[in-house]
């Protein structure tokens, strides 16, 4: 059974930061490329971030530019998100999803509170 | 980097089609055949229903399609049924090798 299951996320202080973990199970990891998508409290999903399946190409939303960076090992089958700066704005479920021209395969999310 | 804009809320009752359309700009829906569509229940995980504007995912009812015409894509949901109540979401790739959602509609099934 294909799966993600994300982990790493918490109550950070304004300015803080937080490295999110997403491990995938049931395919290849190393031939997919992967997203990061979030969602705020009752608000709409967002997506946020992309790597190639090899590592080498990343995109972000202009929003968290300068402050996130994705990485992945496709080794360990494991992609991540460093979140610097973090801001109350960054409050949210965070996903990992599969895909590249969609997103077939999602984790159940991790949740990071931005407070003081 | 805009959201692509969706209606807020549609309604219909069983066993009607309803559709939700997804508006954006030449720059992402218009430019390419990359739109799909997210089906999220309270507190679930999003699930794709639509890829490539109008493709189907093994397991997705068929009751389920897809459209675009210039830059408004549209999920259309026939004989619709209580369990299709749920938030759905559009995205597309966009010009700037980034991808965009749209701000979600709720579908409330009478």
């Amino acid at each position: 059974e294909m799966q993600l299951v994300e982990s790493g996320g918490g109550l950070v202080q304004p300015g803080g930061s937080l490295r999110l973990s997403c491990a995938a199970s049931g395919f290849t990891f190393s031939s997919y490329s992967m997203n990061w998508v979030r969602q705020a409290p009752g608000k709409g999903l967002e997506w946020i971030s992309n790597i190639g399946s090899s590592g080498y190409t990343m995109y972000y939303v202009d929003s968290v530019k300068g402050r996130f960076t994705i990485s992945r090992d496709n080794a360990e089958s494991t992609l991540y998100l460093q979140m610097n700066s973090l801001r109350a704005e960054d409050t949210a479920v965070y996903y990992c999803a599969r895909g590249l021209k969609f997103m077939d395969v999602w984790g159940k999310g991790t949740t990071v509170t931005v407070s003081s | 980097q805009s959201a692509l804009t969706q209606p807020a809320s549609v309604s219909g009752s069983p066993g009607q089609s309803i559709t939700i359309s997804c508006t954006g700009t030449s720059s992402d829906v218009g430019g390419f055949d990359y739109v799909s569509w997210y089906q999220q229940h309270p507190g679930k995980v999003p699930k794709l229903m639509i890829y490539d504007v109008n493709k189907r995912p093994s397991g997705v009812s068929n009751r389920f399609s897809g459209s675009k015409s210039g830059n408004t894509a549209s999920l259309t949901i026939s004989g619709l049924q209580a369990e299709d109540e749920a938030d759905y979401y559009c995205s597309s790739y966009t010009s700037r090798s980034t991808w965009v959602f749209g701000g979600g509609t709720k579908l409330t099934v009478l």
